[in-house]
């Protein structure tokens, strides 16, 4: 069954700290990886990845992808309280149509 | 350009209801879909279209049904509203598999 896996669940920091977000993935065909951060809304897009080893980055935010160990990183470095979210990671299988799989997401509150 | 829209944003059905979540996007897509959030759980499919008079289940699709008759419109049914279905809904459309989703604002359905 395919899976994606996120961690931690949760997480807590103060302002200036950098974070790193895990998502491991066991998926049949894989095509992409997919970062998206959701405030109390719709998630937003953050992120795609497709290659292994390139760096995505914007801003403070930066993800990176190994599809040799099957898992991507999300860093957020100098965080803010505007970076407090729901980070949800997803994976797009290589076949027309088909749906983005979600895991469950990390929680992360950033205190002044 | 609208993007994709969900109405209602709230409601409130009593157990044994039904009710029809309107989405509509104006960018021709091709793909859509429907997902359920619930606390903590990241998102879950509900039912996709590849195209207008072509839909598939997803991994959680009891109790709901959708029609594509357009490219333009994806309702999810319920029939017999229950507990169970409390949840955000969120409905999403993609033009090819190379950008992330857009998504609809959501719908926050709870059942009495």
């Amino acid at each position: 069954e395919d899976k994606v896996v996120q961690s931690p669940l949760s997480l807590v920091v103060h302002e200036g700290d950098t974070v790193t977000l895990n998502c491991s993935y066991e998926v049949t065909n894989f095509r992409s990886l997919l970062w998206y951060k959701q405030e109390k809304k719709a998630p937003t897009f953050l992120f795609m990845l497709t290659s292994s080893g390139i760096e995505k980055k914007s801003g403070r935010l930066s993800s990176i992808l190994d599809k040799k160990e099957l898992f991507s990183i999300l860093n957020i470095t100098a965080t803010q309280t505007g970076d407090s979210a729901v980070y949800l990671c997803a994976v797009g299988r290589n076949q027309a149509g088909t749906a983005l799989i979600f895991g469950k997401g990390t929680t992360l509150s950033v205190s002044s | 350009n609208a993007g994709v829209t969900q109405t209602p944003k709230f409601r409130i059905l009593k157990i044994g209801q039904s009710m029809t979540l309107q989405c509509a996007q104006d960018m021709n897509h091709n793909y859509m879909y429907w997902y359920r959030q619930d606390p903590g759980m990241g998102l879950k499919l509900i039912y996709y279209s590849v195209g207008a008079g072509i839909t598939d289940k997803g991994e959680v699709p009891n109790g709901y049904n959708v029609s594509r008759s357009t490219t333009e419109d994806f309702p999810l049914r319920l029939e017999l509203a229950a507990p169970s279905q409390t949840s955000v809904y969120f409905c999403a459309s993609i033009r090819d598999r190379g950008k992330g989703y857009t998504f609809g604002s959501g719908t926050r359905l709870t059942v009495v």
